[in-house]
C-alpha cells in the first residue's frame, strides 16, 4: 500500500529516557513534517524537510532532533523526555511544489497515523 | 506568524442538517486555505482547498468559501451523514508554495451528527 507510516503506535515511557518515532513515506515526495498534537487536539508543526534538509524548526527544544537518512524517512529522536512530551506525534508528507502531484504550487499534506506517547 | 482561529470548537446537528466551521486568518499573504478531516484514531486528511484566487468550491456535499477581504473562509456540509462525524481542522498556508510551504491549523472542531 502506499502510504505514510510511522512505527510504533504506541509508546509509553518513563521520564528521562531517550526514544524514537520512525517514518516513511512511499509516496515518492520530497518534503516530509513533523507535527505534534496534544491533549486539546492542537495541532502544530516542528520540523519539515526537504530532500535530507532541515527547512523549519519552530523553535522545539534540542531535545527533539529529527533525522533523514533518505528523502523516503524521517525519524524523531527525543531525549530527556519530560511530561509535557506526552502527545500525539504526527509524520507528514507532500510532493515538492510544482511536480507531480502537484498542478498547482500548493500540494496537499498526507498524514500518518500518528504515535501516541506517553511519559510518566 | 500567521493565527488561524477556528469556531466552533464542537457542533452537534441532526442527520440530513447543514454544518458550518468558520476560520479566520491574520497574515494577508496567506494563499492557500486546506481543510482536513481527522477520524478517531486516524491522522489527519484532506477532505477539500481553495486558493486565493477563488472565492468558492464544490465537491459533492462539501464545499468552501473564502472572503480575502475579510480575511475568513468557511467550510460547509450538506445533507450530513453519521460517517461525518469528526474533528474538521481548517489552515492557512505562510509559504509562497516553495520548500519552505508551511501549515497553520485552527483549533478544530468536534462534528457530531446524530442519527
Amino acid at each position: 500500500d502506499t502510504a505514510v507510516s510511522q512505527t510504533p503506535k504506541y509508546l509509553v515511557t518513563q521520564m528521562g529516557n531517550d526514544k524514537s518515532i520512525k517514518c516513511e513515506q512511499n509516496l515518492g515526495h520530497d518534503t516530509m513534517y513533523w507535527y505534534k498534537q496534544d491533549s486539546k487536539k492542537f495541532l502544530k508543526i516542528m520540523f519539515s524537510y526537504n530532500n535530507k534538509e532541515l527547512i523549519i524548526n519552530e523553535t522545539v527544544p534540542n531535545r527533539f532532533s529529527p533525522k533523514s537518512p533518505d528523502k523516503a524517512h524521517l525519524n524523531l529522536h527525543i531525549n530527556s523526555l519530560e511530561l509535557g512530551d506526552s502527545a500525539v506525534y504526527f509524520c507528514a508528507s507532500s510532493p515538492s511544489p510544482g511536480t507531480s502531484g502537484g498542478a498547482s504550487s500548493y500540494n496537499e499534506q498526507f498524514f500518518g497515523p500518528g504515535t501516541r506517547l506517553t511519559v510518566l | 506568524g500567521e493565527n488561524v482561529e477556528q469556531h466552533p470548537s464542537t457542533l452537534s446537528v441532526q442527520e440530513g442538517d447543514s454544518a458550518v466551521i468558520k476560520c479566520t486568518y491574520s497574515d494577508s499573504a496567506s494563499n492557500y486555505f486546506p481543510w482536513y478531516k481527522q477520524e478517531l484514531g486516524k491522522g489527519p486528511q484532506l477532505i477539500i482547498d481553495i486558493r486565493s484566487n477563488v472565492g468558492e468550491k464544490k465537491d459533492q456535499r462539501i464545499a468552501v468559501t473564502l472572503n480575502k477581504t475579510a480575511k475568513h473562509f468557511s467550510l460547509h456540509i450538506t445533507e450530513t451523514q453519521p460517517e461525518d462525524s469528526a474533528v474538521y481542522f481548517c489552515a492557512a498556508s505562510t509559504g509562497s508554495g516553495g520548500s519552505n510551504y508551511k501549515l497553520t491549523f485552527g483549533k478544530g472542531t468536534l462534528l457530531t451528527v446524530n442519527p
